[in-house]
């Protein structure tokens, strides 16, 4: 059974760097096509995909937000660690990581609260 | 860069009846890389379909997805009470960038 689950700060300060961390089981990282995605989704609005690593560490990003996003993996820890820098209010929202079907994300995170505030 | 637009925004209807759920692309997609959520309220997404028809593990049969192109849809036979959420259609296009619609509500009538 796949499992994923996001933490990381519920509040940061405007400007600062956002660290969250997914950490999940029931698949290796390191097996052929596998891949974690993070999406986030502002309070009522929609989903946003932001990024995405695969098991050869081949990453993608949004291109709207590539400048600030890094994504990472340690496969031994079973955990992949996002970064946005730079938070603004708007980067409000709920954060979700995801696992990745070849063309869908099929089993996701409960997902994260994040409140950009000073 | 792909947009996808769903319509309607907000689709009122009553247990028992049929949804119909439009998702519509800016240019032409593979129909493979056309996927649909759904969302409860503070729940995460739910994969229902992928490759545009393909029904996910464990999702009822009274889910179906169609089309192609720029013009997909998703199909709910009979709706229960528990199918009233928000949907979102998504896609894995150029650039290898996942693109997801805005959402249309399924609310009771």
């Amino acid at each position: 059974q796949i499992t994923l689950k996001e933490s990381g700060p519920t509040l940061v300060k405007p400007t600062q760097t956002l660290t969250l961390t997914c950490t999940f089981s029931g698949f290796l990282l390191s097996t052929s096509g596998a891949g974690v995605g993070w999406i986030r989704q502002p309070p009522g609005k929609a989903l946003e995909w932001l990024a995405l690593i695969y098991w050869n560490d081949d990453k993608q990003y949004s291109p709207s937000l590539r400048s600030r996003l890094t994504i990472t993996k340690d496969t031994s820890e079973k955990q992949v660690v996002l970064t946005v820098t730079n938070m603004d209010p708007v980067d409000t929202g709920t954060y979700y990581c995801a696992h990745k079907l070849p063309l869908a994300f099929d089993i996701w995170g409960q997902g994260t609260m994040v409140t950009v505030s000073s | 860069e792909i947009v996808l637009t769903q319509s309607p925004g907000t689709l009122s209807l009553s247990p028992g009846e049929r949804a119909t759920l439009s998702c519509r692309a800016s240019q032409r997609v593979s129909s493979t890389y056309l996927a649909w959520y759904q969302q409860k309220p503070a729940q995460a997404p739910r994969l229902l379909i992928y490759g545009a028809s393909t029904r996910a593990t464990g999702i009822p049969d009274r889910f179906s997805g169609s089309g192609s192109a720029t013009d997909f849809t998703l199909t709910i036979s009979r709706l229960e009470p528990e199918d009233f959420a928000v949907y979102y259609c998504q896609h894995y296009g150029d650039s290898s960038m996942y693109t997801f619609g805005q959402g249309t509500k399924l609310e009771i009538k």
